[in-house]
């Protein structure tokens, strides 16, 4: 039973246009989640986080937007870059420090 | 970037042998966890650690063991390796439970 869903394996965008990733959970007891990037042959890096209380998160070209009601989250990267293009995971935690991942969205950043 | 390292970064090995991988770091961060990730699954927590000898199971500990002797290293044993553990494996650390977790490079792990 996935907690945390990516329905979409992969996404492909014009260079400089709007990236939307999207994220489903079931667990009403997540309180905070977070997105990574991931490149080829590397280890997942932190990209931006939001606790339950917020509704919007900022971090320069990051936005992670979070309706509680639907149980869902979204990144958008806006312009998109092709550095961009990487595994983006979505990840969601309750107290007890345990984060559990969707199984990613593969962007894809055209130039 | 945070202080992790894992060893070794590739490996080859054959069914039914005992693995050990290490995973290091220099933060002197309290958490310590290991995951495994697979194609169609994102990664899943295998066993983490909260403190010095301190464990505890994951999502998918069967045919795992962890040990945490020190704060700075932890190692993950596969007690007799099965072609279903062919995985690329990742440490995490992280300061306090509920905070950000910071990834290692990964180790490629490949049982035939």
């Amino acid at each position: 039973d996935q907690q945390v869903k990516q329905n979409s394996p992969s996404l492909s965008v014009q260079e400089g246009r709007i990236s939307i990733l999207n994220c489903d959970y079931t667990n009403s007891m997540f309180d905070y989640f977070l997105w990574y990037k991931k490149y080829p042959a590397e280890g997942p890096t932190f990209l931006i986080s939001i606790s339950s209380i917020k509704d919007k998160n900022e971090d320069g070209r990051f936005t992670v937007f979070l309706n509680k009601s639907a149980k869902h989250l979204s990144l958008h990267i806006v312009p998109s870059q092709p550095g961009d293009s990487a595994v983006y995971f979505c990840a969601a935690s309750y107290y007890g420090n345990k984060l559990v991942f969707g199984a990613g969205t593969i962007l894809r950043v055209k130039s | 970037d945070a202080g992790i390292t894992q060893s070794p970064r590739h490996k080859v090995t054959e069914t039914g042998t005992p693995v050990t991988l290490r995973c290091h770091q220099t933060e002197n961060h309290r958490y310590m966890y290991w995951y495994r990730q697979d194609p169609g699954h994102g990664l899943r927590l295998i066993h983490y650690s909260y403190g010095v000898k301190d464990t505890d199971k994951g999502e998918v500990s069967d045919g795992y063991s962890v040990s945490r002797s020190k704060t700075e290293d932890f190692l993950l044993t596969l007690e007799s390796a099965t072609s279903s553990q062919t995985s690329v494996y990742f440490c995490a650390i992280s300061d306090r439970g509920r905070e950000t977790q910071y990834f290692g490079p990964g180790t490629r792990l490949l049982v035939l």
